[in-house]
């Protein structure tokens, strides 16, 4: 069984880093074609697919996040973490962890919200 | 990278087919044969009920199906069900190892 899990603040100030944390279990992210992800959501309003990191540690980035976002795994704790820099009021919304098992997001955390309010 | 875009809102009555579009571009949806479909209840993770345009996983009715025909995905379901009112997604891979998503359509069960 596959299950993914974010752990992180709820709420940051603007201005501030936010560092969001997933632990999964039932795959391993150094498989061939594997990959570990993160969409957000703000309230109300669509999904938007943030990053991911591949099982050879390759890194894709959102265009218009690129700058603010960093992804970094640890493969010996099944571990991925997101860092968001500059953190603004419109990135309020809920962060989904997700698995990417070659081409489609197959299995999502449960998502964790983050307010952004000073 | 622009996302997808879908109706706003479908309505259908029970037993009825709806179909939602999502137009992209050459750059994505156009491009690749990698668009999924997630459905999403409220203040739930959304789940994939399609990928690589027409496959369903084990476990998603076969009311739902997926297709593609140039730079326009689609989501059909047929035989309309109360249960199946809840918010759809499209998703397309966009090269380079990255992904764009629709704008999202709330389906309404009349």
């Amino acid at each position: 069984q596959i299950t993914l899990k974010e752990s992180g603040p709820t709420l940051v100030k603007p201005t501030q880093t936010l560092t969001l944390t997933c632990t999964f279990s039932g795959f391993s992210l150094t498989t061939s074609g594997v990959g570990v992800g993160w969409i957000r959501q703000p309230p109300g309003e669509a999904l938007e697919w943030l990053t991911l990191i591949y099982w050879d540690g390759d890194r894709r980035y959102s265009p218009s996040l690129k700058n603010r976002l960093t992804i970094t795994r640890d493969t010996s704790k099944n571990q991925v973490v997101l860092t968001m820099t500059n953190m603004d009021p419109a990135d309020t919304g809920t962060y989904y962890c997700v698995h990417l098992p070659y081409a489609d997001f197959s299995n999502w955390g449960q998502g964790t919200l983050v307010t952004v309010s000073s | 990278q622009s996302a997808l875009t879908q109706p706003r809102s479908l309505s259908g009555s029970p037993g009825q087919s709806v179909t939602i579009s999502c137009t992209g571009s050459s750059n994505d949806v156009g491009g690749y044969n990698y668009v999924s479909w997630y459905q999403q209840y409220p203040g739930k993770a959304p789940k994939v009920l399609i990928y690589e345009v027409t496959k369903r996983p084990s476990g998603v009715p076969d009311r739902f199906s997926g297709s593609k025909s140039a730079n326009t995905a689609s989501l059909t379901i047929s035989g309309l069900q109360a249960e199946d009112e809840a918010d759809y997604y499209c998703c397309s891979y966009a090269g380079s190892y990255s992904y764009v998503f629709g704008t999202g359509t709330k389906v309404t069960v009349l």
